[in-house]
């Protein structure tokens, strides 16, 4: 079966500090790839996504990610953090195309101090 | 755009009743929602795929008779829980299929049994 893994539960990070939160699948097809982001009261949003191409994703918010097929890997980074960072991350994968399910990982709790 | 809403925002219940969850596309049209389940301090996951005009298809171990899923228009689906238990109370999440071949997620429905 399907599964995503994330490695980190929780970061804690000071303002400034760069992000990395990895992710990686268990799935030999053509996956599409997302992260999500849910700040603290509020409900997932879209934070990137990747289905082909560039394996460079940029998102929004400063965020980007790096598909590594080789790796299975879809990590998340962004170069200098904020506070209003703070938010749990989720990375998902989905079986490429139309609108098959999302498999989630456990979600990292990231908190950033100021 | 793309924006899913959820009503209610939260809900109390006795033991034994049943409450209807509404998820509602507000500005495209879904042929296919989810439905998920987030327990605190973890993932999502996902209780059901719902097709509009079709029956909706439940992952492993989710009960159909304990949650019925209507997905009778392009812009509602609905979620109801059948003689809830106080095991029951959760976080219910929506998403919907929406431009991008992305899914949407609603705001969430926390749900309390008594």
């Amino acid at each position: 079966a399907q599964s995503v893994s994330q490695h980190n539960h929780h970061v804690i990070l000071s303002e400034a500090a760069s992000l990395e939160l990895g992710c990686n699948y268990s799935y030999g097809g053509t996956v599409n790839l997302f992260w999500y982001v849910q700040y603290p009261g509020q409900h997932l949003q879209l934070l990137l996504k990747y289905f082909s191409g560039d394996p460079l994703v940029k998102g929004i918010k400063g965020f980007e990610a790096e598909f590594i097929k080789s790796k299975f890997s879809f990590n998340l980074r962004k170069p200098s953090v904020q506070w209003s960072d703070t938010a749990e991350y989720f990375c998902a994968v989905r079986l490429s195309g139309g609108y098959n399910k999302l498999i989630f990982g456990a979600g990292t709790r990231l908190a950033v101090h100021p | 755009g793309a924006v899913v809403s959820q009503h209610p925002s939260r809900v109390i219940c006795k033991s034994g009743t049943s409450v209807k969850i509404e998820c509602r596309s507000l500005d495209f049209q879904a042929t296919t929602m989810f439905w998920y389940r987030q327990f605190p301090k973890k993932s999502l996951m996902l209780m059901a795929t719902s097709n509009e005009g079709s029956k909706a298809t439940y992952e492993q171990g989710v009960e159909k008779d304990k949650f019925l899923i209507n997905h009778a228009s392009l812009t509602l689906s609905t979620l109801t829980v059948t003689s809830a238990h106080p095991e029951d109370s959760s976080f219910y999440i929506c998403s919907a299929g929406g431009p991008g071949e992305t899914q949407y997620f609603g705001p969430g429905t926390r749900l309390l049994v008594l």
